[in-house]
């Protein structure tokens, strides 16, 4: 089991829905959690971050953490073109401070 | 202000030979990450540094592969004796102490012929 899982995709959606981008990890005592973007031949660019459990929200974006269910995931509302690029889950396992990541989700945001 | 820098931006290098890849943090971040990415592997962390010292080094994939960082500042990932599994992008992130929120450079792209 990889420690961090994300479906590559790519993702379909409509210009003006609702992007949904979900990530599980498997270290239990994990406490931080990031999103990151990242277009095709750039390097990751820091989205959000989440410590706890519930909602998070910035503009457009919501993270959303469950630490029973080991479960975060990323909403993007009224998505747009320019959101079409890879999303990266990264976990921050308990005792260190690397980051962990999935091998992203490519979102595809359709006009 | 200004972001994290890296250089060169793109290394090609013969297989045997040893390259220098370098990364500037962003001034005041105290720690400094090195990660590669590669389309088989995702994205990997190599090594760690808070201030001068590399308390994490797990990520080091063999002996040839070393980092160092001065001054609590610039720091420079080598690789000797180059092999063609080394080709990759090379991506720097820097954080501010107390926080946990890394911000990555535009990578070095190394390819190993």
């Amino acid at each position: 089991q990889k420690e961090v899982e994300q479906n590559s995709g790519p993702l379909s959606v409509p210009e003006g829905a609702i992007a949904s981008l979900n990530c599980t990890y498997s270290d239990r005592g994990s406490q931080s959690f990031f999103w990151y973007r990242q277009y095709s031949g750039k390097s990751p660019e820091l989205i959000m971050s989440i410590y706890s459990n519930g909602d998070k929200e910035d503009g457009r974006f919501t993270a959303q953490l469950n630490k029973a269910s080991q479960y975060v995931s990323l909403l993007i509302r009224d998505s747009q073109p320019s959101d079409s690029a890879t999303y990266l889950c990264a976990v921050m396992p308990s005792g260190t401070y690397k980051y962990i990541f999935g091998t992203g989700t490519r979102l595809k945001v359709l006009a | 202000g200004a972001g994290v820098s890296q250089s060169p931006s793109n290394k090609v290098t013969e297989k045997g030979k040893d390259v220098e890849l370098r990364c500037d943090p962003i001034s005041g971040h105290t720690a400094l990450y090195w990660y590669r990415q590669s389309l088989g592997q995702g994205l990997e962390f190599l090594i760690y540094f808070q201030g001068n010292s590399a308390p994490d080094k797990s990520g080091l994939p063999s002996d040839r592969f070393s980092a160092e960082r001065t001054g609590g500042s610039v720091s420079t990932l080598t690789i000797q004796r180059t092999q063609q599994e080394d080709s990759a992008v090379y991506l720097c992130a820097s954080s501010l102490g107390g926080r946990l929120e890394q911000y990555f450079g535009p990578g070095t792209r190394l390819t190993v012929t």
